[in-house]
């Protein structure tokens, strides 16, 4: 089964609106990581949640962690044109250090 | 501090023929993984690698694929007689370990895009 499913698929939104995308996954986990990445490039280390945090920002990121639901989002605040990219949730199979990935969110800001 | 460096960017192969692609990781990381992403898909754990060892290679499908991480040199993904189904982008990442612990986030190359003809 697939771990780290991201939702929605694909989102589209105006300059400046704050863009939200939630990740599920279905085992216990150590931690949660957010990756950018950029059409037809590599992958953007964004941010890493620990499994005992709830809640972490990093810029205009912020990023929270259900561990009873097995959830978490991200949230971009007052986004640009810049941040059109797919994001991935991914995490760690507690114990394993291979990454999980979702099948991640394209995000689409227009000007 | 170079990132994780992978080569070469984009490579073309026609079925049947071998195909090696090439990561060197950032500078002090002694951990590498590889994972392949199909168009529109998220990335697939391959393999993790340490320094002359496999550490788990659960991902590495039974035939045609292997790694390696020699003691001197970059990791190497080797895929032998290239099926068309092999066509993917490629990713090596890396980690460090601090105080014996190896460290979660895992740093990300460009990538190197296999085409089989």
């Amino acid at each position: 089964s697939q771990q780290g499913e991201e939702d929605p698929q694909a989102l589209s939104i105006q300059e400046g609106e704050n863009a939200t995308m939630n990740c599920s996954y279905k085992t216990s986990i150590n931690n949660l990581q957010w990756y950018r990445q950029n059409s037809g490039r590599g992958l953007v280390h964004l941010i890493l949640i620990r499994s005992n945090e709830r809640e972490k920002h990093s810029g205009r990121l912020r990023v929270t962690l259900d561990t009873s639901k097995k959830s978490s989002s991200l949230l971009i605040t007052a986004s640009r044109a810049a941040d059109t990219a797919s994001y991935f949730c991914a995490t760690d199979e507690e114990g394993a250090q291979k990454l999980v990935f979702g099948q991640g969110t394209r995000l689409t800001i227009n000007p | 501090n170079a990132g994780v460096m992978q080569n070469p960017r984009h490579l073309v192969r026609r079925r049947g023929q071998e195909a090696r692609l090439r990561c060197s990781p950032m500078k002090g990381h002694s951990h590498v993984y590889w994972y392949r992403q199909l168009p529109e898909e998220g990335l697939k754990f391959m393999v993790y690698l340490q320094k002359e060892n496999i550490i788990d290679e659960s991902g590495m499908p039974k035939e045609r694929f292997s790694a390696e991480f020699p003691k001197e040199g970059p990791s190497i993904l080797r895929i032998q007689q290239v099926v068309r189904g092999d066509s993917a982008a490629y990713f090596c990442a890396s980690s460090r370990m601090i105080a014996g612990i190896v460290q979660e986030t895992q740093y990300f190359g460009p990538g190197t895009r296999l085409l089989v003809l």
